[in-house]
């Protein structure tokens, strides 16, 4: 079985510029999330899509980051205009459906942002 | 608010030694605890997972846990280390926000294995 593809690995831009990363789930999986992993913190939940709707968006800086799962299956996570303190890994995963919570996430390798 | 809490920064073992990475929760009502292993430059693995059911939890690799609910700890163990259980842990917990659930993160703990 496939595992979740997230594409570019690394990524090096400057401020103020724009960056794209993309994540493709396991097949089947309906959940799909986005976190952000600065360095030396535990990931952060950034947006969760339930199919192509979005579930929990709470922690997503709309100002500038903005996430879309058109059809339901992969995803892109853009930040427009980037900042420093953008520099993080962000990583996708997804999950079966299910409101129970007690199934596991599954994660891509990520993608690593470097903002100068 | 539900959270997970990762007391040590760094573990450090030698290889045979039995190892055991702490966590403790917060969270009301019955909690839905999983351990994640992070090898470096790679994305988070899934090892095991408390929902219901017996406390001692096994898992991938030789892991187990824990769930001790009077002392609100998911400790992560393993009898005997290995130098490649070296990596970052991950202790998480599901919040769950009305019809919603989302999982959140401990800080992580770096397991360093001697050999």
């Amino acid at each position: 079985e496939a595992g979740v593809a997230q594409s570019p690995r690394y990524k090096i831009i400057e401020k103020r510029q724009s960056v794209a990363f993309w994540c493709n789930p396991i097949s089947g999986h309906a959940t799909l999330y986005w976190y952000q992993q600065i360095l030396g913190q535990g990931p952060k939940l950034l947006i969760q899509f339930q199919n192509n709707g979005v579930v929990d968006d709470s922690q997503l800086p709309k100002d500038r980051f903005s996430a879309e799962r058109l059809k339901g299956v992969d995803s892109t996570l853009k930040i427009q205009p980037a900042k420093l303190e953008d520099s993080a890994v962000y990583l996708c995963a997804s999950s079966l459906a299910g409101s129970s919570g007690a199934g596991e996430l599954f994660f891509g390798e990520g993608s690593r942002l470097t903002v100068l | 608010a539900q959270s997970v809490a990762q007391p040590e920064d760094q573990v450090n073992v030698a290889e045979g030694n039995p190892l055991t990475v702490k966590c403790t929760y917060s969270v009301s009502g019955n909690p839905y605890l999983f351990w994640y292993v992070q090898y470096p430059n790679r994305g988070l693995q899934f090892l095991l997972k408390y929902i219901t059911g017996d406390n001692l939890v096994k898992g991938s690799y030789g892991f187990e846990a824990e769930f001790n609910k009077s002392q609100t700890s998911f400790h992560l163990k393993k009898p005997s280390a290995l130098v490649s259980d070296s990596a970052l842990y991950f202790c998480a917990v599901r919040r769950f926000s009305g019809a919603t659930n989302k999982l959140i993160f401990g800080t992580g703990t770096l397991l360093a294995v001697q050999p």
